[in-house]
């Protein structure tokens, strides 16, 4: 059974920084792409960043870039989230996601999903 | 990279169909068929209902089906249910450097 676990959420000051982390099992986790996704309390949901299986390719949304770092260790079967920065307005429980890329091409095709954690930006 | 439009809601009778529809730009929907569909309830993870446009995954019910004409592509609900209420969004592939963009998300209502 395919299982994704979130963990590292929680209160943090504007400008503060913060790691999340998403423990996988079930899957050959070195295989595949991995994606992180974020909803803000009441709001829509927003894709935040993904990473080829070796680590090598990344990218990330707009409002991200230049201050969070995707990265996993596929020893551990785990894949990350480093937070840098932060500002109120990344508020938001974060999910990871099994992405699905293959043949050089991305799709969004999400099949499995944690729990998400929350990250809570405030002073 | 905007999102996607989508209407904030839609309602139907039980066993009516309701159509939500997904507007995208020549950047996205346009030009890839790498439209998705996600089904959320409240405080749970998003489901997988549609995918490539129209294939559904194995268990979700066939009266969820799927479609793309030009800048929009559309998620159809035949036979309502009770348990179909629920946030919809789609997301789709971007040639910008975001790679992957949601949709504003719609609520549906069962009457």
């Amino acid at each position: 059974e395919v299982q994704l676990v979130e963990s590292g959420g929680g209160l943090v000051q504007p400008g503060g920084s913060l790691r999340l982390s998403c423990a996988a099992s079930g899957f050959t986790f070195s295989s595949y792409w991995m994606t992180w996704v974020r909803q803000a309390p009441g709001k829509g949901l927003e894709w935040v960043a993904n990473i080829q299986q070796y680590g090598r390719d990344k990218f990330y949304v707009d409002s991200v870039r230049g201050r969070f770092t995707i990265s996993r260790d596929n020893a551990k079967n785990s894949l990350y989230l480093q937070m840098n920065t932060l500002r109120v307005e990344d508020t938001a429980v974060y999910y990871c996601a099994r992405d699905d890329c293959r043949g050089g091409n991305c799709y969004p095709n999400f099949e499995y999903w944690g729990q998400g954690t929350l990250v809570t930006v405030s002073s | 990279q905007s999102a996607l439009a989508q209407p904030p809601s839609v309602s139907g009778s039980l066993g009516q169909s309701v159509t939500i529809s997904c507007t995208g730009t020549s950047s996205d929907v346009v030009s890839y068929n790498r439209v998705s569909w996600y089904q959320q309830t409240p405080g749970t993870a998003p489901k997988l209902i549609i995918y490539e446009v129209s294939s559904r995954p194995s268990g979700v019910p066939d009266r969820f089906s799927g479609s793309k004409s030009g800048n929009t592509a559309s998620l159809t609900i035949s036979g309502l249910q009770a348990e179909d209420e629920a946030d919809y969004y789609c997301i789709s592939y971007t040639s910008s450097s975001t790679i992957y963009v949601f949709g504003t998300g719609t609520k549906v209502t069962v009457l």
